[in-house]
């Protein structure tokens, strides 16, 4: 079936640093992906995605690039800041009729950007 | 903005009660989800509800479970008989007729005694 594997978290940075936060998936097919963030005490949003091979997301300064042949999902920002602190979760959905959004999640990666 | 509402936040029950989990989906949204999070582990898709009815479901939503859209705004998740291990975080989410993006309530925090 289909999965998701992100890195394991927690991930503390200063801010400014780079961020990396590594997803891997395995699916049939031809996947779309996501990344979702979850700031603390609200519900999931959508950060950005990508519906096909070598599409690039981005949003807010992040960035994630659809590698088939690696099978990788791979978040990054140039800059973080305090306020990127959140649970970042890597996903991916397979259109099966009319529940085109039926979403494997990974774990989750907490990331706390200090000042 | 829209946004995708759920009650209660936190709800603690005890075993072999029978609980409601509640959601109001952005109001013009056709397609509507329920997925949960167990402590420390993936979220996990349990149920997508399409023109009033099931569209598809997991192996996790047995006959414990069930959803309804009793009016035009509410959409449910009950849990009959509830066990410890339906301890968890369950999210709603919603979308619009042309799918192609999920949104999330905050999630309401389930806590079986």
């Amino acid at each position: 079936g289909d999965s998701v594997t992100q890195m394991e978290g927690p991930v503390t940075l200063s801010e400014e640093a780079f961020l990396t936060i590594n997803c891997t998936y395995t699916a049939t097919g031809y996947p779309s992906l996501f990344w979702y963030v979850q700031y603390p005490g609200e519900g999931l949003q959508l950060l950005l995605k990508a519906t096909k091979a070598d599409d690039k997301g981005s949003n807010k300064g992040f960035e994630a690039t659809y590698r088939k042949e690696t099978t990788s999902f791979h978040l990054e920002k140039g800059s973080v800041q305090v306020s990127d602190s959140a649970v970042y979760f890597c996903a991916l959905s397979r259109s099966s009729g009319g529940s085109n959004y039926k979403l494997t999640f990974g774990k989750g990666t907490l990331l706390t950007v200090n000042p | 903005e829209p946004e995708v509402t759920q009650t209660p936040s936190h709800q603690v029950t005890q075993m072999g009660q029978e609980v409601i989990l509640r959601c109001v989906p952005i109001s013009n949204h056709l397609y509507f989800y329920w997925y949960r999070q167990i402590l420390g582990q993936k979220v996990e898709f349990l149920v997508s509800f399409y023109n009033n009815e099931i569209s598809e479901k997991s192996e996790i939503f047995d006959d414990q479970f069930s959803v309804e859209r009793p009016d035009g705004s509410n959409f449910t998740l009950k849990i009959r008989s509830t066990k410890l291990e339906d301890s968890a975080m369950y999210f709603c989410a919603s979308s619009d007729i042309l799918n192609t993006e999920a949104f999330f309530g905050q999630g309401t925090r389930l806590t079986v005694v």
